[in-house]
């Protein structure tokens, strides 16, 4: 019930594609959800995060889409750029953010081929 | 501001000895994470602390791993005897009692 499950494992998109990556989780106590980015030899930085109380954020090329009813969000990349190469990481943490700590997925392998 | 630094960057023993991992969190931030990174097991949550203090070890593989914040500026996760699967890269993030975690650039541990 603590497992936050992502997919796909790898991912390759044209340059200008839309790049979907798709977590679910069990726990309904989950009320934070954030997206990390992690390039190649560097740590995971938060690139965007929402809160059950939206269905949708926004920030630029990345949209953040909320299924409270399905337990189930997804990361949308507009436009992908080489530059968006990374791995990419989900998250979920119950009430009181870092004393609830996160619960990663695996992980998606994005590829942005020019 | 500097963000996270740990040291090394890089570490390579061998089998049975002890290794040492330092963190320097951002100043002001009150949690401290430990995380391990592997290609199997992904990210995960070995201990965090709390004003120095740690709150939850569960995430500690076994006895050989111990990790201690002596300040509020250091901490330091130790393996003592360390192991061939214990090779990982290890993570240091810290927050300020917000939901935002800043990693450090890793520790990429090799145990031969």
């Amino acid at each position: 019930q603590q497992q936050v499950k992502q997919s796909p494992q790898s991912l390759i998109v044209q340059k200008g594609g839309i790049s979907i990556i798709n977590c679910a989780y069990e726990n309904t106590a989950f009320d934070y959800f954030p997206w990390y980015q992690q390039f190649p030899g560097k740590g995971p930085a938060l690139l965007i995060a929402i809160r059950p109380d939206v269905s949708e954020k926004k920030e630029g090329r990345f949209t953040i889409s909320f299924n409270k009813s399905a337990k189930q969000f997804s990361l949308h990349i507009m436009d992908s750029q080489p530059g968006d190469s990374a791995t990419y990481f989900c998250a979920a943490s119950k009430p009181g953010g870092s004393q609830g700590n996160l619960i990663f997925g695996k992980g998606t392998k994005l590829s942005v081929k020019p | 501001d500097a963000g996270v630094i740990q040291s090394p960057r890089h570490e390579v023993t061998e089998m049975g000895q002890e290794v040492t991992l330092r963190c320097k969190p951002i100043s002001g931030h009150d949690y401290l994470f430990w995380y391990r990174q592997t290609m199997m097991r992904g990210l995960e949550l070995l201990i965090y602390f709390n004003n120095n203090v740690p709150i939850d070890d569960s995430g500690m593989p076994e006895d050989r791993f111990s990790a201690k914040m002596p300040n509020a500026s250091f901490s330091t996760l130790k393996i003592q005897p360390s192991e061939p699967r214990d090779s990982a890269v290890y993570f240091c993030a810290s927050s300020l009692a917000t939901d935002t975690q800043y990693f450090g650039p890793g520790t990429r541990l090799t145990v031969l």
